[in-house]
């Protein structure tokens, strides 16, 4: 089946240094979609991208869907330390299919 | 707005007692997802509905868990015997298909702790 690869697993960072993570595939996706959880609480969408090529800012976040379709990155400038928590980025396939495959996870810890 | 409501939000059971966890998608979406969180298999789909019709059910466990969506406000996923490995969070996603694009929002959750 389809599966994602995200890396890293976990980040330990200082206050105001940038990030980076990304998600890789063996398979063509459609969608990407990158969300943040934190604890107690559901993953939170905070970016999603439809276009192969397709750069997408929110805010301190960036997102680009890889031009291949396998890949997926985001990057979050100046960190703060209410950016702690753990991000996922999601695949979805085929057309008319509302499947979403999740990467495992990036766990952002930030020192003030 | 309103966004994915799930209760309880927290449940503690005994092995063998049946387990029902409920969801209110958000109004107007037409897409419902259950999935389980657990930190070895991370997030997984156990099913999901289009228009209140179950589509893939492939990610289901096995027949002690069913699911099902009577009206468009309304999903429950039942877990009859729960046992201690059904242990895990279970979240409920809504989203609305507008042409190719769609998302899912999720709602917060709810921890169950089968003993």
């Amino acid at each position: 089946g389809q599966q994602l690869n995200q890396s890293p697993q976990s980040m330990f960072i200082q206050e105001g240094e940038d990030v980076s993570m990304n998600c890789t595939s063996s398979s063509i996706f459609n969608t990407w979609l990158w969300y943040k959880q934190e604890p107690g609480e559901g993953p939170v969408l905070l970016i999603a991208l439809y276009k192969a090529g397709e750069l997408t800012s929110n805010g301190r976040l960036t997102a680009q869907f890889g031009i291949t379709r396998k890949d997926s990155f985001l990057n979050i400038s100046a960190s703060i330390t209410s950016d702690v928590g753990i991000y996922f980025c999601a695949g979805q396939g085929l057309q008319g299919a509302q499947k979403l495959v999740f990467g495992q996870g990036t766990r952002l810890t930030i020192n003030p | 707005d309103a966004g994915v409501i799930q209760s309880p939000r927290h449940e503690v059971t005994e092995m063998g007692q049946e387990v029902t966890l409920r969801c209110k998608p958000i109004s107007g979406h037409d897409y419902l997802f259950w999935y389980r969180q657990t930190m070895m298999r991370g997030l997984e789909l156990l099913i999901y509905f289009n228009n209140n019709v179950p589509i893939d059910d492939s990610g289901m466990p096995e027949d002690r868990f069913s699911a099902k969506m009577p009206n468009a406000s309304f999903s429950t996923l039942k877990i009859q015997p729960s046992e201690p490995r059904d242990s895990a969070v279970y979240f409920c996603a809504s989203s609305l298909l507008l042409g190719q694009v769609e998302t899912q929002y999720f709602g917060p959750g709810t921890r169950l702790l089968v003993l």
